[in-house]
């Protein structure tokens, strides 16, 4: 079965200030991969999906994230966060789809604060 | 994708309660699935609820429990039973699209006293 890791569980950064959020996964022959935000008595949101091909993947909200198999790694960036980015960010992954449901794990998730 | 929505928003009831949670998508679809998130921690799936058969429970959650019902391809029900405030948790119906991307409804907060 497939694992998340988030190790930052918040993440303050100033508004306009470049953060990135890090996510890695257990290894595999080939994986999806997902970030989501979940913004305050709201319910997630996905913001940007790798399934294959690029590995520089851009999202919504000027969101992108970059597979590197060989790291494992999903991280999220975003050059200039605003006020408007705070909130929960949740990385998950699962194994690719074939002809059937595939159960998606979810991490911790990574609190971003924006400080005015 | 799609549009789901569920009732209530939140919720507080009292130890021994039970809670009928909603949970209402705009297309029809095959399977749904139930998560509980606990504060500060990320999501868990319950469930998952295929319309026509029993839903199938992940480890440590059981029927008695999280009784679920999906009586056509674009509704289902989670009841939360005999409540304790263990069970107080943000509780989320998902559904998914043909590649394993997952929508959310906004979720039920649930507060048991």
């Amino acid at each position: 079965a497939q694992s998340v890791t988030q190790l930052d569980s918040q993440v303050p950064v100033f508004e306009e200030a470049p953060v990135e959020l890090r996510c890695n996964y257990s290894s595999s022959v080939s994986v999806y991969l997902f970030w989501y935000v979940q913004y305050p008595n709201q319910g997630l949101q996905l913001l940007l999906k790798y399934l294959s091909g690029s590995t520089l993947v851009k999202g919504i909200n000027g969101f992108e994230a970059e597979f590197n198999k060989s790291q494992t790694s999903f991280h999220l960036r975003k050059p200039s966060v605003h006020i408007s980015d705070t909130a929960e960010y949740f990385c998950a992954v699962s194994d690719p789809v074939r002809g059937g449901y595939q159960k998606v794990t979810f991490g911790t998730g990574t609190k971003l604060q924006v400080i005015p | 994708s799609a549009v789901i929505s569920q009732k209530p928003s939140r919720d507080i009831c009292q130890r021994g309660t039970s809670l009928t949670i909603q949970c209402q998508v705009d297309s029809q679809v095959t399977m749904m699935f139930w998560y509980r998130q606990q504060p500060g921690q990320s999501l868990t799936l319950i469930a998952t609820a295929n319309q026509g058969s029993e839903a199938t429970y992940e480890s440590g959650f059981v029927i008695d429990k999280f009784p679920i019902s999906r009586p056509n391809l674009t509704f289902s029900t989670l009841t939360v039973s005999n409540m304790s405030p263990e069970d107080s948790s943000i509780y989320l119906c998902s559904v998914k699209d043909s590649a394993n991307i997952q929508y959310f409804g906004a979720g039920t907060r649930l507060s048991v006293l």
